[in-house]
C-alpha cells in the first residue's frame, strides 16, 4: 500500500481481556514506531524497532504491554489484562530508517475503548 | 533529550501569514529541527525539517536562527484546513532521543474565517 496501515481502525474490549493491533508499515521502511495518545493528550512513545537491532521498549508502561515486528515488516502490538486507563488511540509510524534526517509516516490509529 | 517550548495556542484568520515559534536553547549541533501536525481525528502528519539553513517545501517554510536556538514554522496563507496541533521536535544522532521523535503538547492553531 501507499500508506502505514492500521488494523483494526476501533476495538471494543472488556477489561481484563487481551488485544492485538497491527500495523502494516510502508514497503521498504527499516524502522517501526508504536505511539498511544490518550483523549485530550499529545503522543505517548512506547516502542520503535530498527532492522534487526534489538527494540527499544523504553515507553512500555508495564509488563502488560508487547510488541513484535515479524520478518522486518508487519509489527503487533499487543496489550494483556486490558485496563480502562489503557483506552486510547494507538499510532503507528514507520521511516526509511531512523537517520535524524529520516520523516515518519503515520497511520490513522486504532482506537481502543475498554469497557 | 534537548526540549522544545512552544506557544500552547495561537489564532490566525484565513488567508493571513501564520508564524509559529519554537525555542529550543539545549540543541545539540547534530539535532535536526523537525515539524509535524496533527488534524483532527488523524495521525500526525509530516510538515517539514531543518540543521541549519532554512527551509521552503510546498507546504510551509521553516526560519531557522542563527544560534540555532529557536525556529519558526511560517504557513505562508492560512486555510481552515491548517487548523491542527503543530509539534516542533528535536531529532538528533545520539543519547535517548536517537531513533524515536518525543512529542510534546505542541501548539494548537485555530484558524478563522
Amino acid at each position: 500500500g501507499a500508506g502505514v496501515s492500521q488494523s483494526p481502525s476501533n476495538k471494543v474490549t472488556e477489561k481484563g481481556k487481551d488485544v492485538e493491533l497491527r500495523c502494516d508499515p510502508i514497503s521498504g521502511h527499516t524502522a517501526l514506531y508504536w505511539y498511544r495518545q490518550s483523549l485530550g493528550q499529545g503522543l505517548e512513545f512506547l516502542i520503535y524497532f530498527q532492522g534487526n537491532s534489538a527494540p527499544d521498549k523504553s515507553g512500555l508502561p508495564s509488563d502488560r504491554f508487547s510488541a513484535e515486528r515479524t520478518g522486518g515488516s508487519v509489527s503487533t502490538l499487543t496489550i494483556q489484562r486490558t485496563q480502562q486507563e489503557d483506552s486510547a488511540v494507538y499510532l503507528c509510524a514507520s521511516s526509511l530508517a531512523r537517520q535524524p534526517n529520516e520523516k515518519l509516516f503515520f497511520g490513522s490509529g486504532t482506537q481502543l475503548s475498554v469497557l | 533529550d534537548a526540549k522544545t517550548t512552544q506557544p500552547n495556542s495561537m489564532e490566525s484568520n484565513e488567508e493571513e501569514p501564520v508564524h509559529l515559534p519554537c525555542n529550543h536553547s539545549t540543541i545539540s549541533g547534530t539535532d535536526y529541527i523537525h515539524w509535524y501536525r496533527q488534524l483532527p481525528s488523524q495521525g500526525p502528519e509530516y510538515v517539514i525539517h531543518g540543521l541549519t539553513s532554512n527551509v521552503n517545501n510546498r507546504m510551509a517554510s521553516l526560519a531557522i536562527a542563527e544560534d540555532r536556538k529557536s525556529s519558526t514554522l511560517i504557513l505562508h496563507r492560512a486555510t481552515l484546513r491548517d487548523a491542527a496541533v503543530y509539534y516542533c521536535i528535536l531529532r538528533g544522532l545520539g543519547g535517548t532521543s536517537y531513533g524515536k521523535l518525543t512529542f510534546g503538547q505542541g501548539t494548537i492553531l485555530t484558524v478563522h474565517p
